[in-house]
């Protein structure tokens, strides 16, 4: 069973747009919900996280929106420029635990 | 070096052979996880080591084998495999601690024949 759904697989951007990427967990116990960024060829490697207790963070053109209630939370990338280009993979778990809930990736293009 | 370093970066293998995976991280970390990463899936979680003890084995069949000698060296042996075995085992590392990222290598493809 998957706990963590992510979305759209894919996503073609041009220069300068913003990127959308959705994901939504069942487990209430989740408190940390990171998301990493991997480049062809290269191992993924943390981008941004969160925690419940805010509902948005900003790390440079990288902002994360996180809501508790409906159990979703989802990437924008501001100003998508072509080094982006890139699969990108949300995740979550507890705390104390060490096993991730990772998403099924989503493919991101941008366009010069 | 640094980071978290995998060896070999490519390997073929036929269904009766014996190999082995070999994992390296110079951070410092004292937990290493080996993952799988098929397309299309998300990353699964096969195996985690704490101060180089297995705390998590996940349902993963007995044709791999993972050994941790130290807390910097992690390996997986294979034999038997299957086709659809054949993935991007990425390995990682991280410190003990809630919030503590994962820190990945590069991965060896496996193709199994």
């Amino acid at each position: 069973q998957q706990q963590v759904k992510q979305s759209p697989q894919s996503l073609i951007v041009q220069k300068g747009g913003i990127s959308i990427i959705n994901c939504a967990y069942e487990n209430t116990a989740f408190d940390y919900f990171p998301w990493y960024q991997q480049f062809p060829g290269k191992g993924p490697a943390l981008l941004i996280a969160i925690r419940p207790d805010v509902s948005e963070k900003k790390e440079g053109r990288f902002t994360i929106s996180f809501n508790k209630s409906a159990k979703q939370f989802s990437l924008h990338i501001m100003d998508s420029q072509p080094g982006d280009s890139a699969t990108y993979f949300c995740a979550a778990t507890r705390s104390n635990d060490y096993k991730l809930s990772f998403g099924a990736g989503t493919t991101v293009t941008v366009r010069a | 070096e640094t980071g978290v370093t995998q060896t070999p970066r490519h390997l073929v293998m036929g269904m009766t052979n014996k190999k082995s995976l070999k994992c390296e991280q110079h951070l410092g970390h004292n937990a290493m996880y080996w993952y799988k990463q098929s397309a299309k899936k998300p990353l699964e979680l096969m195996f985690v080591y704490s101060l180089e003890e297995r705390v998590e084995n996940n349902s993963v069949p007995s044709r791999f084998s993972p050994e941790c000698p130290n807390s910097s060296h992690l390996f997986l042996h294979l034999h038997t495999l299957q086709p659809e075995d054949s993935a991007l085992y990425l390995c990682a590392s991280s410190q003990e601690g809630a919030f503590s990222p994962l820190h990945f290598g590069n991965g060896t493809r496996l193709t199994v024949t």
